[in-house]
């Protein structure tokens, strides 16, 4: 079935690193990408989305790229702050279908 | 818009209780998802509904589960009998049509069963 592959393992860097998330896909169609962001006690919330091969989404200084060949969209920022410290998750859809498939999600800790 | 709104924001109980979790959508939303985050299995769809109607209810784990919308204003995730196991964080997300796919997801109850 369809499914997203997050790297394992949480993420630990220092401000002002530069920050890749791997996410890569299995699909039969032609899905839509995203990548959501949960903060500390709440719940998630989207973070940028694509909908076709070469899109690129960004928000807040995230970006991430759908890039078909390698059914990946990997996530990256060029600075992190203290305030990126959050658990991200990718996410796929496909059209005419409502559901979202998570991946298991990575912790990632900016210090200071 | 206030957004999703779930209640309580926290639940204990003991082993064996009725426990009943409650969201209120975002208005005009159409779909409604219930959802189970917990350490070890991450986040996992337990039953989705599109207008008041329940869609899929494949991830609902045992009987002991049962999810309701009487209207398109409210929806209730009920487990009874509770068991330690049912501990984790339940979110409640909605979102418009199929065209956006986007969810917005409630704030989320976390439940521990004693």
């Amino acid at each position: 079935g369809d499914s997203v592959t997050q790297m394992e393992g949480p993420v630990t860097l220092s401000e002002e690193a530069f920050l890749t998330i791997n996410c890569t896909y299995t699909a039969t169609g032609y899905p839509s990408l995203f990548w959501y962001v949960q903060y500390p006690g709440e719940g998630l919330q989207l973070l940028l989305k694509a909908t076709k091969a070469d899109d690129k989404g960004s928000n807040k200084g995230f970006e991430a790229t759908y890039r078909k060949e390698t059914t990946s969209f990997h996530l990256e920022k060029g600075s992190v702050q203290v305030s990126d410290s959050a658990v991200y998750f990718c996410a796929l859809s496909l059209y005419g279908n409502n559901r979202l498939a998570f991946g298991k999600g990575n912790q990632v800790v900016v210090i200071p | 818009d206030a957004g999703v709104i779930q209640s309580p924001r926290h639940e204990v109980t003991e082993m064996g209780q009725e426990v009943t979790l409650r969201c209120k959508p975002i208005s005009g939303h159409d779909y409604l998802f219930w959802y189970r985050q917990t350490m070890m299995r991450g986040l996992e769809l337990l039953i989705y509904f599109n207008n008041n109607v329940p869609i899929d209810d494949s991830g609902m784990p045992e009987d002991r589960f049962s999810a309701k919308m009487p209207n398109a204003s409210f929806s209730t995730l009920k487990i009874q009998p509770s068991e330690p196991r049912d501990s984790a964080v339940y979110f409640c997300a909605s979102s418009l049509g199929l065209a956006k796919n986007i969810q917005y997801f409630g704030a989320g109850t976390r439940l521990s069963v004693l």
